[in-house]
């Protein structure tokens, strides 16, 4: 198996620009989320969905964030408009159905400048 | 109060000493506990769980103290390889399903 996989790795935008993060789960994996990690913050859990369906989203910051997750194998977040503040490393991971660790994508590293 | 909490150290130890990290969670009905590892520049990894009555995983044990709610993680004869950031997770109850909640990570360096 891939694993979980991100893309872009990294992302340089301009603030005020439209960003996508898109994520795709390990096949089979029925719960996703999407962390943010600062180095002042560490990692928050900004939203969780299981199957399909976002079931807690009160760690996204506000409204410029919003997460979707059409089908079982893709997730994106979108951030607009993006501003510096929002800079990080985002990661998204899933966890198998029944289990209990969840595993990481390699993360977005975000960029607003 | 964060919900889970960790000393962000650094903690820089000789090869072969034994350090043991800390962490303390705030909801007492959360039902899993984990560490992982993180890397510089890389994804979390899971190391190990942590069980009711303790658990051991070679030169890694794992603590869990429910009445006190704090989980430990101790490292005997530490490696060069074991530096990297650890994490203290807690798997508790959010909205009718399991949300990972972590702690900011304990930065571990171990010095030839």
């Amino acid at each position: 198996d891939a694993g979980v996989i991100q893309s872009p790795r990294h992302e340089v935008t301009e603030m005020g620009q439209e960003v996508t993060l898109r994520c795709k789960p390990i096949s089979g994996h029925n719960s996703l989320f999407w962390y943010r990690q600062t180095m002042m913050r560490g990692l928050e859990l900004l939203i969780y969905f299981n199957n399909n369906v976002p079931i807690d989203d009160s760690g996204m910051p506000e409204d410029r964030f919003s997460a979707k997750m059409p089908n079982a194998s893709f997730s994106t977040l979108k951030i607009q408009p993006s501003e510096p503040r929002d800079s990080a490393v985002y990661f998204c991971a899933s966890r198998p159905t029944g289990g209990s660790e969840a595993f990481f994508g390699q993360g977005t590293r975000l960029t607003v400048v | 109060r964060k919900e889970v909490e960790q000393d962000p150290g650094p903690f820089n130890v000789p090869e072969g000493a034994t350090v043991a990290f800390n962490c303390t969670y705030s909801n007492s009905a959360s039902q899993s506990f984990f560490w992982y590892r993180q890397d510089c520049r890389k994804e979390p990894k899971l190391l190990m769980s942590v069980y009711s009555s303790g658990n051991e995983d070679g030169r890694f044990t794992a603590q869990l103290n429910r009445a006190s709610q704090y989980i430990s993680l101790l490292i005997r004869d530490s490696k060069l390889s074991d530096s990297a950031t650890y994490l203290c997770v807690v798997m508790g109850r959010g909205s009718g399903t399991y949300k990972y909640i972590f702690g900011t990570g304990t930065r571990l360096k171990v010095l030839a």
